[in-house]
């Protein structure tokens, strides 16, 4: 069947460090595959996707690359803000069937 | 543009009661998804609808259940609610099952308690 699967958190960052949350897939046919950001008392938002193999979605210094060969679409940023404290859903698309990944929880202090 | 909106946002019940959440998708959507978001357990599919009709539904009791309108709004309903109901119920709308792959985009969620 389809899933998704992200790494566990909560993370915790300095400002400025590096970012990286894994994720990986299972999927039948060609899915897909999105990044959502849910900020405190909020609804998920949509923050990059990408649509086919080698694709990179982009957004607000966010990036993530599909790899089909390894089954992942890991996020990463190059310089965390305190702004980005959030919780991050990797999700996948087959069809009109979404299946999300369990969050990740990023906090970054100053 | 407006975006999805979820009324009411808060919503306070006791168990037995009944509960009616509403949600308005995008314009030009017409795929309204549901989902409850308890404290800690990620997201959990409840009910697909488009274009008036009930098109999959998640692993939930037949007392959840809902609707969509001719105008793509869409309402969920809790029957006979207990304690375990306390969530965030958030919806999400797309452009529909024509349009496979298309992201959907969600409301701030109500939130329910159960007392």
């Amino acid at each position: 069947g389809n899933s998704v699967t992200q790494m566990e958190g909560p993370v915790t960052l300095s400002e400025e460090a590096f970012l990286t949350i894994n994720c990986t897939y299972t999927a039948t046919g060609y899915p897909s595959l999105f990044w959502y950001v849910q900020y405190p008392g909020e609804g998920l938002q949509l923050l990059l996707k990408a649509t086919k193999a080698d694709d990179k979605g982009s957004n607000k210094g966010f990036e993530a690359t599909y790899r089909k060969e390894t089954t992942s679409f890991h996020l990463e940023k190059g310089s965390v803000q305190v702004s980005d404290s959030a919780v991050y859903f990797c999700a996948l698309s087959t069809g009109n069937q979404f299946y999300f990944g369990t969050g990740t929880s990023l906090t970054v202090i100053p | 543009e407006a975006g999805v909106t979820q009324s009411p946002t808060h919503l306070i019940k006791t168990r037995g009661q009944q509960a009616t959440l509403r949600c308005s998708p995008i314009s030009g959507h017409t795929s309204v998804y549901w989902y409850q978001q308890a404290l800690g357990l990620g997201l959990q599919f409840l009910l697909w609808y488009d274009e008036g009709e009930e098109r999959n539904r998640g692993n939930f009791p037949p007392r959840f259940s809902g609707r969509q309108f001719p105008n793509y709004s869409s309402e969920l309903n809790v029957n006979a609610l207990e304690l375990e109901d306390s969530a965030l119920y958030l919806c999400a709308s797309s452009l529909g099952r024509r349009r496979i792959n298309q992201p959907q985009h969600f409301g701030d969620g109500t939130r329910l308690s159960i007392l």
